[in-house]
């Protein structure tokens, strides 16, 4: 593979502990956001979504937090277990588009 | 229920050769999107379709690449010539077309041009 790249950031946690993901996103017109899984050699898979009108919303085992004054998204993951080391990407939708734009993601590591 | 589908998985090519990604979309939905993966530049959309219509192709990066939906269920995405830099991770996502919501994405093809 490539040696020269995005240097993504990493987090690390213990198996069982809570994981945050956070993700700052810049244009103020966004008003859907949604956060997405990659493990390696697979696609992205969707995790949970939100609208602007929400400021948390919550699914199993995962709750996603929008804090719109600070342009501020946050993932969290309860009782984080092998299955979740991943890459987590953070997307918003600007108001009255369908594209999606990604952020550069978050590599979730964990340990035993 | 089957999601995206992309075919091939791996492809593997000389440099000046025509490359053809395939993809079917999760039937219902009406909106598909080409994306292309590197490690220098993340995840970048490339075109997307409604209802079978190209919307938007400014991501395409240049005229080597052409993308087709002739139906619901059916989209091609093609390089022609391909060149080293082209090696990527493509994947194919679909939605049901409307502002602001879930895409779903295939498992991704990966060009490696030599």
């Amino acid at each position: 593979g490539e040696s020269v790249g995005l240097h993504l950031p990493t987090l690390s946690v213990q198996e069982g502990d809570n994981s945050i993901i956070n993700c700052a996103y810049s244009n103020s017109a966004s008003d859907y956001f949604i956060w997405y899984k990659q493990e390696s050699g697979k696609g992205p898979q969707f995790i949970i979504d939100i609208r602007s009108n929400m400021d948390k919303r919550q699914g199993q085992r995962v709750t996603v937090l929008l804090n719109k004054t600070v342009k501020h998204l946050s993932l969290q993951i309860a009782a984080t277990q092998p299955g979740d080391s991943a890459v987590y990407f953070c997307a918003e939708s600007i108001q009255g588009a369908q594209k999606l734009v990604f952020g550069q993601g978050t590599r979730l590591t964990i340990n035993p | 229920d089957a999601g995206v589908i992309q075919s091939p998985r791996h492809e593997v090519t000389e440099m000046g050769q025509e490359v053809t990604l395939r993809c079917k979309p999760i039937s219902g939905h009406n909106s598909l999107f080409w994306y292309r993966q590197t490690m220098m530049r993340g995840l970048e959309l490339l075109i997307y379709f409604n209802n079978n219509v190209p919307i938007d192709d400014s991501g395409m990066p240049e005229d080597r690449f052409s993308a087709k939906m002739p139906n619901a269920s059916f989209s091609t995405l093609k390089i022609q010539p391909s060149e080293p830099r082209d090696s990527a991770v493509y994947f194919c996502a679909s939605s049901f077309q409307r502002e602001g919501g879930p895409q779903f994405f295939g498992p991704g093809t990966r060009l490696t041009v030599l």
